[in-house]
């Protein structure tokens, strides 16, 4: 079946830098990437939807200067956060529509910025 | 985003019983919902899905319910078993768009 890979599962930075979160859709192509963001306990908020070859649609409160996303390929969807912060630490899914409703989720990416 | 949330954070049941999750959504235009199955770290796994001309849908040991009147769904899973211990999530989309996830709601089986 269809598959969504994110990479790096789990990566740890330091406080200013910035870090890439990379998610393929291994199997088939997808014109729309979404990427969701979950604090412990909590639900997934969408944060934005990516869609390749245009810019992304951020959700209300979503910082599109700290939060950049690009989707260069109909395979690949990439979530930067930019000069990171403490606070920033979070687990981060990606999602890929493959057709209509079909859409399929990533294993998450865990990020802790120190 | 739409407002979609469940009436209970946490259940728990024996293994063997029948569970029932509920969620209410508040987005009458809703036309799509979905189910999902999280475990401890790692991302949302797909269970089933229910379009809004659906009342009912069944899968294997699993069941959706719409009830389009009251905007409330709920998912039942019959003979509960061990591994289907995690936390739960629906799921609610308009026009095959954003997916808006609700609160979440912890399933504990006792064995």
């Amino acid at each position: 079946g269809a598959v969504v890979s994110q990479h790096p599962s789990r990566v740890i930075c330091k406080s200013g830098t910035s870090v890439k979160i990379e998610c393929r859709s291994l199997d088939f192509q997808a014109t729309t990437m979404f990427w969701y963001r979950q604090f412990p306990k909590q639900s997934l908020m969408l944060m934005a939807t990516s869609n390749e070859g245009s810019k992304a649609t951020y959700e209300q409160g979503v910082e599109k200067d700290k939060f950049l996303i690009n989707h260069a390929s109909l395979t690949l969807s990439t979530l930067t956060v930019t000069s990171a912060h403490p606070e920033d630490s979070s687990f981060y899914i990606c999602s890929a529509r493959q057709g209509g409703n079909t859409i399929y989720f990533g294993e998450g990416s865990w990020l802790t910025v120190v | 985003g739409e407002s979609v949330g469940l009436h209970l954070p946490t259940l728990s049941v024996q293994e063997g019983d029948n569970s029932i999750i509920n969620c209410a959504y508040s987005n009458s235009a809703s036309d799509y919902f979905i189910w999902y199955k999280q475990e401890s770290g790692k991302g949302p796994q797909f269970i089933i899905d229910i379009r809004s001309n659906m009342d009912k849908r069944q899968g294997q040991r699993v069941t959706v319910l719409l009830n389009k009147t009251v905007k409330h769904l709920s998912l039942q899973i019959a003979a509960t078993q061990p591994g289907d211990s995690a936390v739960y999530f629906c799921a609610e989309t308009v026009g095959a768009n954003n997916l808006f996830f609700g609160t979440g709601t912890r399933l504990t089986v006792i064995p």
